[in-house]
């Protein structure tokens, strides 16, 4: 039972363009949402985390959007740039996981220079 | 100040085999959690340890089982292996079992089951 979906396998942007990494979830329960950026050979490092009571998070360039009725959140990447290029997984908590996390599939972003 | 290690980074074992897997945390944590990442999958929580104590489990059979040591390190053992535990292990370190406090990952253990 996945939990937590990210549709798009791969996604490829410009240097300079906007990506967006979208992230949708079934369990009404999650309250906390959390971005990883993953390159090959090294763990998963977060990214930036957004709480249910909010609807936007920035830090620098990554904006993270919660759309709670829509059950879907994203990633807003603004300028992209080549070092951005990695595998981001969206997750998810909530008060009825206890301490597990929901990890999406995964969304392989390629930053073209 | 260290981060998360791993040991070994890739395995090959055979079905119906045992294997142990080790992760040191960083620095100052006291929760490790594992996970489990089939290819073309996100992270799958096994179980985490908060102070030596299992503190959560995830839709895992009891043959995953785990220990915490007093320096908080972590082994993951997997008996009888089977093909579709050929995956990439990882675990991550953090303060207390608390979800928002920030998870820290080693790079993570290859296993391959033949």
């Amino acid at each position: 039972d996945q939990q937590v979906k990210q549709n798009s396998p791969s996604l490829s942007v410009q240097e300079g363009r906007i990506s967006i990494l979208n992230c949708d979830y079934t369990n009404s329960m999650f309250d906390y949402f959390l971005w990883y950026k993953k390159y090959p050979a090294e763990g998963p490092t977060f990214l930036i985390s957004i709480s249910s009571i909010k609807d936007k998070n920035e830090d620098g360039r990554f904006t993270v959007f919660l759309n709670k009725s829509a059950k879907h959140l994203s990633l807003h990447i603004v300028p992209s740039q080549p070092g951005d290029s990695a595998v981001y997984f969206c997750a998810a908590w909530g008060l009825n996981t206890g301490n597990q996390f929901y990890f999406g599939t995964g969304t392989s972003l390629t930053v073209i220079p | 100040e260290t981060g998360v290690t791993q040991s070994p980074t890739h395995l090959i074992k055979t079905r119906g085999q045992q294997v142990t897997l080790r992760c040191s945390s960083q620095s100052g944590h006291n929760t490790v959690s594992w996970y489990q990442q089939a290819l073309g999958q996100g992270p799958q929580f096994i179980f985490q340890y908060y102070r030596e104590e299992e503190n959560g489990r995830g839709n895992f059979p009891p043959r995953f089982s785990g220990l915490q040591f007093p320096n908080y390190s972590s082994e993951l053992n997997v008996n009888a292996l089977e093909l579709d535990d050929s995956a990439l292990y990882l675990c991550a370190s953090s303060w207390s079992g608390f979800p928002r406090n920030e998870q820290f990952f080693g790079p993570g253990t290859r296993l391959t089951v033949l």
